[in-house]
C-alpha cells in the first residue's frame, strides 16, 4: 500500500468555523490531489498540486484552499466551513501524469460532519 | 453533465459466476480508463486501467474492455468472490491540459453472495 496517512479521520466541526485537513505521504510522489465523496457524486477533486507551492483549483474547489509546502505534506482548509461541506475527503498521490503511472493512490479519508 | 457513467447502482451475483461491471462515457479525449475498488470506511484501491490505444488488458481475475467507437468499458471478474463485494468506481484521464484529472463515475456496488 502507499504510505499515505490522513488526519484527523473524523472531525465535527460547526457552522463558519474554520478546518484543516492533513495528508502525509512517505513515497515522495510529486502529485497531490483532494477529492470529496458525496452520496450520489462519486470522487469530486477539490484542488490538486504537482509541485511544491505549486496549486491548481479542481471541479469543486469554491471555499477551499490548500497549501503544499513540503513535498509530502498537503493541507486543506475550509476557511468557514459550511453544512454543504459534510462529506468524505480523499487525499491522493500519484508519480507522474504522462504516459504510464496514471494511476492514483487514495488515503484512508477524513470523514468531516459540520453541524 | 457527467463524462463518466455508470448507470447501474447495485449488481448482485453469485459466489464462483461471472460479475460485469459497466462504464460509458461522453468525452473521446480521454487516454486512459482505471478502475478502483472500495470498502466501506477505506479509501478507494486501485485495480486495474486501460490505455486508450488497447481494447483489453487483463491482470488475474480482473479483465478490462475496451470499445471506443460506443465509448464504453467493462470490467470483467471470473470467478467472482465474496471478498470482490464493493463499491467499484470507474474513472477516466484526460489528455493534454487535463492530464492531471481524473474523473470518476458515481460507482456501482458489487454484492457477491456465497
Amino acid at each position: 500500500d502507499a504510505g499515505i496517512t490522513q488526519s484527523p479521520r473524523h472531525k465535527v466541526t460547526e457552522t463558519g468555523t474554520p478546518v484543516t485537513l492533513r495528508c502525509h505521504q512517505t513515497e515522495n510522489h510529486r502529485y497531490m490531489y483532494w477529492y470529496r465523496q458525496d452520496p450520489g457524486h462519486g470522487l469530486r477533486l477539490i484542488h490538486y498540486s504537482y509541485g511544491v507551492k505549486d496549486t491548481d483549483k479542481g471541479e469543486v474547489s469554491d471555499g477551499y484552499s490548500v497549501s503544499r509546502s513540503k513535498t509530502e505534506d498537503f493541507l486543506l482548509t475550509l476557511e468557514s466551513a459550511t453544512s454543504s461541506q459534510t462529506s468524505v475527503y480523499f487525499c491522493a498521490i500519484s508519480e507522474s501524469m504522462g504516459t504510464g503511472g496514471v494511476e492514483q493512490y487514495f488515503g484512508p479519508g477524513t470523514r468531516l460532519t459540520v453541524t | 453533465d457527467q463524462q463518466v457513467k455508470q448507470n447501474s447502482p447495485s449488481l448482485s451475483v453469485q459466489e464462483g459466476r461471472i460479475s460485469i461491471l459497466n462504464c460509458d462515457y461522453t468525452n473521446s479525449m480521454f487516454d486512459y480508463f482505471l478502475w478502483y475498488k472500495k470498502y466501506p470506511a477505506e479509501g478507494p484501491t486501485f485495480l486495474i486501467s486501460i490505455s486508450s490505444i488497447k481494447d483489453k488488458n487483463e491482470d488475474g481475475r480482473f479483465t478490462v474492455f475496451l470499445n471506443k467507437s460506443a465509448k464504453h468499458l467493462s470490467l470483467h471478474i471470473v470467478p467472482s468472490q465474496p471478498g470482490d463485494s464493493a463499491v467499484y468506481f470507474c474513472a477516466a484521464r484526460g489528455s493534454g491540459g487535463s492530464n492531471y484529472k481524473l474523473t470518476f463515475g458515481k460507482g456501482t456496488l458489487l454484492t457477491v453472495n456465497p
